[in-house]
């Protein structure tokens, strides 16, 4: 019963890829996120989508494109992959967009691109 | 398995007490600890690290392998100390394990 899964965990790929990650929450929640992990841990938001709608796009390249089917899901599609693109990906959720309730996150996914 | 637990959901403080949020980890290995911030509104941030044995906004936390916790403290709580903090723990892979979260209020 895994509230917010995320597949792949690990992604090996090679430069000039097209690669998606995948998010599903069996939360029920109205929001969700995608962050990039730096290597000193800070977690930069990326994307928000509430209700399927996008809320939060933050400076990020046009090779990112997340996107929502339902509210259950945010896929990360990225297009074109770059030696920088290589970091771990958090999917996250929470109820609402407030920031007044927890935030609930998947495991991550490390992508290493070569 | 590796687990971070934060016991409380919810904490509420009188402005003025002192604040202690807690964290405990399970690892078989060296842990790397955080802890993180959101406040109403804003975006996640990272507050504090162990390895940095730093104070920001008054907070501290130390590591103490022997209880495998790492509690977050303020000796006097703020208002705008009002937020969800989640712990954290940096696995071998280099991912971020987090915690449920631990919504602090502080009550005037």
């Amino acid at each position: 019963d895994t509230a917010v899964s995320q597949t792949p965990k690990y992604l090996v790929t090679q430069m000039g890829n097209d690669k998606s990650i995948k998010c599903e929450q069996n939360l029920g929640h109205d929001t969700m996120y995608w962050y990039k992990q730096d290597s000193k841990k800070f977690l930069k938001i990326m994307f928000s989508y509430n209700n399927k709608e996008l809320i939060i796009n933050e400076t990020v390249p046009n090779r990112f494109s997340p996107k929502s089917p339902d509210k259950a899901h945010l896929n990360l599609h990225i297009n074109s992959l770059e030696l920088g693109d290589s970091a771990v990906y958090f999917c996250a959720s929470s109820q609402d967009v407030t920031g007044t309730t927890e935030q609930f996150f998947g495991p991550g996914t490390r992508l290493t691109v070569l | 398995a590796q687990r971070v637990t934060q016991p409380e959901k919810l904490l509420s403080v009188f402005k003025g007490a002192p604040v202690e949020l807690k964290c405990n980890y399970s690892y078989s290995g060296s842990p790397e600890l955080f802890w993180y911030v959101q406040y109403s509104r804003q975006r996640l941030q990272l507050l504090l690290r162990h390895i940095s044995r730093e104070s920001i906004k008054g907070f501290t936390a130390d590591l103490n392998k022997g209880e495998t916790s790492f509690h977050l403290k303020k000796p006097f709580a703020q208002e705008e100390d009002s937020a969800m903090y989640y712990c954290a723990l940096s696995a071998w892979d280099d991912k971020i394990i987090f915690g449920k979260g631990t919504r602090l209020h502080i009550l005037p």
